[in-house]
């Protein structure tokens, strides 16, 4: 079955940029979904990359697709304390459908 | 904004006791699931849900799990005969569509089985 794979933290300082990567096993994933946990909270979605699209920008979100290299990354621009968070990537799979998360990165803004 | 609901947000019964999580997902939407997330592991799928019947499921939901939609607006999952590993954060959503049907999730019930 899928396997996605992030890496487990990430640091930056408030105003940077931060990149969340991630990697998956399942080139016939169609669209690709972030998620963000706060704590306490569920899971909210925050974007999504169809496949066949290399990059989809939504405010200051930015989603990379490297399909043949199965890579997807997050790029967060001017970093927020409130987006300190916990952030997942989710291939759908299963023929459309089932979301299969990654490991979640929690993300650290510091001042 | 529709949101999706879920109850209780805290459950804990005994190990062997039969458990209903119950969730309202946002109102236009046909297409149901059930993930669960146990302590430190990943979000893991469980099942699908659409039209009445179940439409895909993982190798965790065994016969110790039902799920139902008992009138129009409920959406419940069902732990027959609960076990220490069943333990988790359950997670309901819903989407308008299958394919590429954002799904939109509530905000959990944590299940302790003791």
């Amino acid at each position: 079955g899928e396997d996605v794979e992030q890496s487990l933290f990430l640091s930056v300082r408030e105003g940077d940029s931060s990149v969340i990567n991630c990697t998956y096993t399942d080139s016939s994933s169609t669209y690709l979904y972030w998620y963000k946990q706060e704590p306490g909270a569920g899971l909210q979605l925050l974007t999504y990359i169809f496949s066949n699209m290399d990059m989809k920008q939504d405010q200051r979100l930015t989603v990379l697709l490297n399909k043949k290299d199965k890579h997807l990354s997050l790029r967060i621009a001017d970093t927020q304390t409130g987006d300190s968070a916990i952030y997942f990537c989710a291939p759908l799979t299963g023929g459309g459908n089932k979301l299969t998360f990654g490991t979640g990165t929690q993300l650290k803004v510091e001042l | 904004e529709p949101e999706v609901t879920q109850t209780p947000s805290h459950q804990v019964t005994q190990m062997g006791q039969e458990v209903i999580l119950r969730c309202v997902p946002i109102s236009n939407h046909l297409y149901f699931y059930w993930y669960r997330q146990i302590l430190g592991q990943k979000v893991e799928f469980l099942v699908s849900f659409y039209n009445n019947e179940i439409s895909e499921k993982s190798e965790i939901f065994d016969d110790q799990f039902s799920v139902e939609r008992p009138d129009g607006s409920n959406f419940t999952l069902k732990i027959r005969s609960t076990k220490l590993e069943d333990s988790a954060m359950y997670f309901c959503a819903s989407s308008a569509l299958q394919g590429h049907g954002e799904q939109y999730f509530g905000p959990g019930t944590r299940l302790t089985v003791t």
